[in-house]
């Protein structure tokens, strides 16, 4: 039962273009978004997150869009570089004392920039 | 700045064998996680621990077991590797309040079972 879906598992654009990542979720009780960057070899590091109170962060070149009704958020990129180039991870969190930090991960999508 | 490091960044063992990976992290984090990341799959969670000598399963717990006898120091335990525990392994770390923290990552253990 995959709860935070990437349906994308790549995404290829040209440098300087916007990159839309795109994730879907099935738990309601999902009330903290975040997404995370992945190098090879290297640990996923956090790039952006966004609380189910609010619609958009945006934070430099990166925004998160959040639409609750449709349980879908996308990551905005731009303008899209080379080395943007990596996997990205959607991840929700349900909240809440007894989550302990607990987050649930999609599958990644691997975006490619073009110089 | 956060630092959460992994004993190891490759290892090779033999199926059967028991293999120790082990995790520090130097913020005081509350929160330890142990992943294992597969092409397609994403990461999944394999156990997490709350607190000193706490740990609860995640979603695929199977063939693995943890310890946390210090803060800052998390071990995940393979108690007889097999080949289909071949995957890339990570650990995270977080504070604990009420759920909305970004998760500190390690580098990754790519684990091969031959």
């Amino acid at each position: 039962d995959q709860q935070v879906k990437q349906n994308s598992p790549s995404l290829s654009v040209q440098e300087g273009r916007i990159s839309i990542l795109n994730c879907d979720y099935t738990n309601s009780m999902f009330d903290y978004f975040l997404w995370y960057k992945k190098y090879p070899a290297e640990g996923p590091t956090f790039l952006i997150s966004i609380s189910s109170i609010k619609d958009k962060n945006e934070d430099g070149r990166f925004t998160v869009f959040l639409n609750k009704s449709a349980k879908h958020l996308s990551l905005h990129i731009v303008p899209s570089q080379p080395g943007d180039s990596a996997v990205y991870f959607c991840a929700a969190s349900a909240g809440g004392g007894t989550s302990y930090g607990k987050l649930t991960f999609g599958q990644g999508t691997i975006l490619t920039v073009h110089p | 700045d956060v630092k959460v490091t992994q004993s190891s960044r490759y290892l090779v063992k033999r199926t059967g064998e028991k293999v120790f990976l082990e995790c520090v992290q130097d913020m005081d984090h509350e929160n330890m996680f142990w992943y294992r990341q597969d092409p397609g799959l994403g990461l999944r969670l394999i156990y997490f621990s709350y607190d000193v000598k706490m740990k609860e399963k995640g979603d695929i717990p199977e063939g693995y077991s943890v310890s946390r006898e210090k803060k800052e120091r998390f071990s995940l335990i393979l108690e007889s590797a097999s080949t289909n525990q071949t995957s890339m392994y990570l650990c995270a770390s977080s504070f604990s309040s009420g759920g909305m923290d970004e998760q500190y990552f390690g580098p990754g253990t790519r684990l091969t079972v031959t």
